[in-house]
This record gives structure tokens, sequence and C-alpha cells, in this order.
């Protein structure tokens, strides 16, 4: 499986970040795997942002982002999306796209984007 | 959220040495705790998941152990691919959360 983030290297305060991932080797769609986003700050730890299930399309967000991410599919593009509106500087981040395996007890990233780097700044 | 912990934050070790790294979960996990290797500029790779399973492909001479609040990493015999910063993450509970790393670096 690969995955591959695409959006914008330059966000203004206030204004959304918008990134794709796109996804080949499997279907978005598949009920065996969970989606999600991870980034890390410079000189920070890694931060979950949220995850999406498929099959029933529910997301489980990070408390940290104050419910200002939106995670989607595109099932025609065999996509992953992220929409963080509101960003401040704080938001400058190598921004993840990554698979799990929707078992319990293997929810762990087996299957990584390469990452893009988001800056925000006026 | 459950805060996890790593230690050290910085590992200073020579080819051949065996490393061990510890994290600790403010809460009880389980053994849902999964490894990472990440080198600058690349995506973090999952190494060990369920505290003490290897992932495919991943050599041997990396091994974890524990459960609850207390888990750890060894490596073996350090390798010239192994220095790299190490991350350890719960998915016990949400919000998944990760420990700060641990940069293995040349003595």
């Amino acid at each position: 499986v690969q995955l591959e983030e695409s959006g914008p290297g330059l966000v203004k305060p206030s204004e959304t970040l918008s990134l794709s991932c796109s996804v080949s080797g499997a279907s978005i769609t598949s009920a065996s795997y969970f989606w999600s986003w991870v980034r890390q700050a410079p000189g920070k730890r890694l931060e979950w942002i949220g995850r999406i299930y498929p099959t029933s399309g529910s997301v489980n967000s990070n408390p940290s982002i104050k419910g200002r991410a939106t995670i989607s599919l595109d099932v025609s593009r065999n996509e992953l999306s992220l929409k963080l509106t509101s960003v401040t500087a704080a938001d400058t981040a190598v921004y993840y796209c990554a698979k799990t395996v929707a078992a319990a007890g293997f929810y762990y990233f087996n299957s990584w984007g390469q990452g893009t780097l988001v800056t925000v700044s006026s | 959220d459950t805060q996890m912990t790593q230690s050290p934050s910085t590992l200073s070790a020579s080819v051949g040495d065996s490393v061990t790294i510890t994290c600790r979960a403010s809460q009880s996990i389980g053994t849902f705790l999964a490894w990472y290797q990440q080198k600058p500029g690349k995506a973090p790779k999952a190494l060990i998941y369920k505290a003490s399973i290897l992932e495919s492909g991943v050599p041997s001479r990396f091994s974890g152990s524990g459960s609850g609040t207390e888990f750890t990493l060894t490596i073996s015999s350090l390798q010239p691919d192994d220095f790299a910063t190490y991350h350890c993450q719960q998915y016990n509970t949400y919000p998944w959360t990760f420990g700060q790393g641990t940069k293995v670096d040349t003595k």
C-alpha cells in the first residue's frame, strides 16, 4: 500500500489548510482499515489528528485540535482528505496520512505517506 | 489523555552495543503499544506492535517487552542503519498518543 500526501506548502493564518492523500494498493472503502492523519511540528512529538473508518464513516478526532479538523474520503479518487480551519503558526508541521488495520490490538500505523510540510505564515 | 514518556531523550552508542529505550504510560494500556523508527526527513516506520510483536521485515535484533504502564524497546546489537529516532505510541484509548522520541546517535 502506498500513500502520498499533497497540498499547499504555505497557508496564511486564519485560513483553512486542505490536504489530500492518494492511496494505491488498497481500496479506501475497505472495511479492513482505518485512515488517519498525523502531524509533527518542528521539534515536537508526533501528534495524531484523527481517523476515519470508511464502513461507518465514523471519525474520531484528537480534542487537542479543538474541533477544527474535518477528515473525509473521496471514493471516486481513492483519496483521504484533511481540512483544518482557522490555522495559526502552531499548525506548522509535517503532515502524514497513515493506515491502521481495523482490528482490536492492531491500531498501529503500518503504512505512512512520505509527509508534506505545511507552513502557516502571512 | 494517556501521556507517554520516553527515556532517555538521547542515547549515545556504538555499533555492536545493546541499547534499551523505555516508554512509560500515565495509565495502564495493556499491551496496546507500538514502536516506530524515524530517520531525518522520512516518515516513521513501524517496528513492533502489541508491545512485543515484530512487524514483518523488521530485523530480529529489535525486540519489545512490557505491559500495563512500562515498556522497553531493545536493539541487541546496534547496526549503522539503526541510528535514528524511536517513538512509542499507545493505541489503547483515544486520542492515540506518542512519546516524545528517543534519538540514538553515535558515541
